[in-house]
């Protein structure tokens, strides 16, 4: 069982439509983090959380941190085709310098 | 903008044998680790330092040795090869606190037969 748990594993979407991508936790996390990641790349950072019930948003991307700061939801409004990746959420917990990454979801936008 | 270096990007392995994955960043970044993707299980921290001369365990350290001599490198060893350790290697950098950009290698891709 993974710290942090993402839904759904795939999600596959026509241009234009919306989608929203879950990731959960039983622990809290002091940041939380998404990464978009393309084949034969590394991750990339979109965007850090630390607040709980923060809400921030990157263009058609809308990011929220839960309030008690143990889940998160990445939302994108009338997705393209440039959208299609795998997205991975990632944990910091306060304790210490190690990120916890969820299982990933990933997102392919047809044309 | 060399960020950070991972070499080789390819590697073929027989059952046994030993090799190191090098990396490399140039942005003085005090933290650095390695991680392994495998499909449907997201990142798995292998090992990661802190500074030079500090190292310690991530998640799945077992068969793997690293060092850091430097702050620039973190080459990460595999002693002996197992087919369980195909998979695809990410290093990474950033500085201080937990919550900042992580910055990541291209990946290596590593088959042991």
């Amino acid at each position: 069982t993974q710290l942090l748990e993402q839904s759904p594993q795939f999600l596959s979407i026509q241009e234009g439509e919306n989608l929203t991508v879950y990731c959960n936790s039983s622990s809290v996390f002091s940041s939380l983090q998404w990464y978009r990641q393309e084949p034969g790349e590394g991750p990339v950072l979109l965007v850090t959380v630390v607040t709980g019930g923060e809400v921030k948003k990157l263009k058609r991307l809308t990011f929220q941190f839960g309030d008690a700061r143990k889940d998160s939801s990445l939302h994108i409004t009338a997705a393209q085709p440039g959208d299609t990746g795998l997205y991975l959420c990632a944990g910091a917990q306060a304790a210490g310098n190690k990120l916890t990454f969820g299982g990933g979801t990933r997102v392919l936008v047809k044309p | 903008n060399a960020g950070v270096t991972q070499t080789p990007k390819f590697q073929v392995l027989k059952t046994g044998q030993s090799m190191t994955l090098q990396c490399a960043q140039d942005m003085n970044h005090e933290y650095m680790s390695w991680y392994r993707q495998d499909p449907g299980m997201g990142l798995r921290l292998i090992h990661y330092s802190v500074g030079a001369g500090i190292t310690d365990q991530g998640e799945v350290p077992n068969g793997y040795n690293v060092s850091r001599s430097t702050t620039e490198d973190f080459p990460l060893r595999l002693l002996s090869a197992a087919p369980s350790q195909t998979s695809v290697y990410f290093c990474a950098s950033r500085t201080g606190f937990s919550g900042n950009t992580i910055y990541f290698g291209e990946g290596s891709w590593l088959t042991v037969v």
